[in-house]
């Protein structure tokens, strides 16, 4: 199992450009979500998903759209970059097993930058 | 609203010594807590959880106490190595979601 992926590992973007951070996972897993990684802040959740077809908002949502059209994938769109977008975003996937540790696996991260 | 407080921001022990991270929370709805190992480059890893109906967990080196009364949960590192310096995320759950709430962070430093 490969477990969560993220594409690209870097990218440089000019105030006002789109985007999409790609996120896959080989796990079957039905819980999806992206955070963003700032100095001093921890990780704040974007958006997240509890299934295929299924989204919703976390703690920072706007200038971001997500979709989910399959388990296995969910991308993250920057609508029109802003420097306060700058930051690195992790993709997150787990299951929920009652009684049991529940897990959230996290791929390795995309570091943008937004001139 | 800060949910979560993590502190302390910064840690430095010796080799062998036992740091204590602490997380205190609002949320009463949290029902899930886990704490989160970071190095640098990579993402976070779990690494030992508690459910609320239990006011202590131990695996291996890593010990979780929970004290529900007080909305405090910490991680005590026992004989604490050089390969523990990481960054370390306390991120408890809201109860019915999986939505998970970060602290902001505690840099160990572990000297050799």
């Amino acid at each position: 199992n490969a477990g969560v992926t993220q594409t690209p590992k870097f990218q440089v973007l000019k105030t006002g450009q789109s985007m999409t951070l790609q996120c896959a996972q080989d796990m079957n897993h039905e819980y999806m979500s992206w955070y963003r990684q700032d100095p001093g802040m921890g990780l704040r959740l974007i958006h997240y998903s509890v299934g295929a077809g299924i989204t919703d908002q976390g703690e920072v949502p706007n200038g971001y759209n997500v979709s989910r059209s399959t388990t296995e994938d969910f991308p993250l769109r920057l609508l029109s970059a802003a420097p306060s977008q700058t930051s690195v975003y992790f993709c997150a996937s787990s299951s929920p097993h009652r009684g049991l540790k529940e897990t959230q696996y996290f791929g390795p991260g995309t570091r943008l930058l937004v001139l | 609203q800060q949910q979560v407080k993590q502190s302390p921001q910064s840690l430095i022990v010796q080799k062998g010594g036992i740091p204590i991270i602490n997380c205190a929370y609002e949320n009463t709805a949290f029902d899930y807590f886990p704490w989160y190992q970071q190095f640098p480059g990579k993402g976070p890893a779990l690494l030992i959880a508690i459910r609320p109906d239990v006011s202590e967990k131990k695996e291996g080196r890593f010990t979780i106490s929970f004290n529900k009364s007080a909305k405090q949960f910490s991680l005590h590192i026992m004989d604490s190595q050089p390969g523990d310096s990481a960054t370390y995320f306390c991120a408890p759950r809201e109860g019915g979601t999986y939505k998970y709430i970060f602290g902001t962070g505690t840099r160990l430093k572990v000297l050799a």
